[in-house]
């Protein structure tokens, strides 16, 4: 089992510039939720997912879109990307209480 | 809302020396979880905590939720460098109904050990 992988685990964007964070987990968790880790501030989450074809805002969502069309995977998209949304992303599964992480995709916004 | 806070932000140790962290929660939780993020990498789940007054062991971890089930601490006794990392407590995100399995995290506790 690869458990939760996340691609890219680097990016560098440009203002303005759109992309979108894939993750995957082969575990067949119901639960998603994707996080963002800065400096001093722990996580936060941004959004999740409960199922299939469900998705919610978490405590920071703006300037972010989620999309789960498939149970295993849960994209993460940045329409217009910037400096702000510097930062490492987490994406994490859940069958309801623990959490399971993927390695994280460091974004950086220039 | 709910908050989380842990204490403190930065623990530096010698090796061997124990380490705490201590997280309160604004709100009673129906439980705790405590994680752990080596540097560079992802946090991974210890373990979670159900009761009130509970105490659970790990080696050389001890972990405890309070009576009134609004705080925890971690112990580390005799650190290690291989304890290094940061020490995260997370309660349930409740905001009306079922937390959906939603995590409100605390700051987290950066420890070093020097050997």
């Amino acid at each position: 089992n690869a458990g939760v992988t996340q691609t890219p685990k680097f990016r560098v964007l440009k203002t303005g510039q759109s992309m979108t964070l894939l993750c995957a987990q082969d575990m067949n968790h119901e639960y998603m939720y994707w996080y963002r880790q800065d400096p001093g501030m722990g996580l936060r989450l941004i959004h999740y997912s409960v199922g299939e074809g469900t998705t919610a805002k978490g405590e920071v969502p703006d300037g972010y879109n989620v999309s789960r069309l498939k149970k295993q995977n849960f994209l993460l998209g940045l329409e217009s990307a910037a400096p702000s949304q510097t930062s490492v992303y987490f994406c994490a599964s859940s069958p309801f209480y623990e959490q399971y992480f993927g390695p994280g995709t460091r974004l950086t916004v220039t | 809302g709910q908050q989380v806070m842990q204490i403190p932000q930065y623990q530096h140790v010698q090796e061997g020396e124990d380490f705490t962290t201590y997280c309160n929660s604004s709100t009673t939780l129906s439980n705790i979880q405590w994680y752990k993020q080596r540097p560079g990498g992802h946090p991974v789940f210890l373990i979670q905590l159900v009761k009130s007054g509970e105490v659970k062991k790990q080696k050389r971890l001890t972990f405890q939720f309070g009576e009134a089930k609004k705080n925890s601490s971690l112990h580390i006794t005799a650190t290690q460098t291989t304890d290094v990392g940061t020490y995260f407590c997370a309660g349930p995100f409740r905001a009306g109904g079922t937390s959906y399995g939603k995590l409100t995290f605390g700051q987290g506790t950066i420890l070093t050990v020097h050997p």
